[in-house]
């Protein structure tokens, strides 16, 4: 395990589109986290997992988007109809249960709406 | 207002400065803290814990004050590889980013 995986690396698509990211954390870490970053900014939390369960969600996170972890393992975050205002990098982290250790962070995955 | 504030920078140092960075919190019950680096375009990734008795690693010294919900990072004898963007990171239920403090470390 060479730790959290993101995929894809880049994608650029067109306002109005769907798009699917996936997220393969740390298999031994229970949490699950998605975060935004835009340039000049630190991330900003969007949802977690604990296990399969989605125990908390952003007020960023509004209905076009939709974030799963059906398995308790790899995870998905949806974007529907996107926005220009979605462009950014989307970075999945997952920690142990307490999370005291910090994260480790996937290397993002970097969408641009054109 | 902000969970986390940073001075965004940058500090322009020469080659073997020393810069410090200061961050503060607004949960006083914050119960994890930390600094992580950001290079450009990557993720970040941890750099040290931070606790209230002070701790180094190398070159980097790490200090709390809980009581004045108060973060520093001090960096001695700066390396041109230490140009990045630095997070202070506070956790309570989950991480909490700053906006980074951006150091650009010149020859």
């Amino acid at each position: 395990d060479t730790g959290v995986s993101q995929d894809p690396r880049h994608k650029i698509t067109k306002r109005g589109q769907n798009v699917t990211f996936r997220c393969d954390p740390i298999s031994e870490h229970n949490r699950l986290y998605w975060y935004r970053q835009t340039l000049g900014q630190g991330p900003e939390f969007l949802t977690y997992f604990q296990n399969e369960a989605q125990l908390e969600k952003s007020r960023l996170l509004s209905d076009r988007f939709s974030a799963e972890r059906p398995k308790g393992s790899f995870s998905t975050l949806e974007i529907q109809r996107t926005e220009q205002g979605d462009s950014a990098m989307y970075l999945c982290a997952s920690s142990s249960l307490q999370g005291a250790r910090g994260y480790t962070f996937g290397s993002g995955t970097r969408l641009t709406v054109v | 207002r902000k969970e986390v504030e940073q001075d965004p920078g940058p500090f322009n140092v020469p080659e073997g400065a020393t810069v410090a960075f200061n961050c503060t919190y607004s949960n006083s019950a914050s119960q994890s803290f930390f600094w992580y680096r950001q290079d450009c375009r990557k993720e970040p990734k941890l750099l040290m814990s931070v606790y209230s008795s002070g701790n180094e690693d190398g070159r980097f010294t790490a200090q709390l004050n809980r009581a004045s919900q108060y973060i520093s990072l001090l960096i001695r004898d700066s390396k041109l590889s230490d140009s990045a963007t630095y997070l202070c990171v506070v956790y309570f239920n989950k991480f909490y980013f700053g906006s980074g403090t951006k150091l650009n470390v010149k020859p």
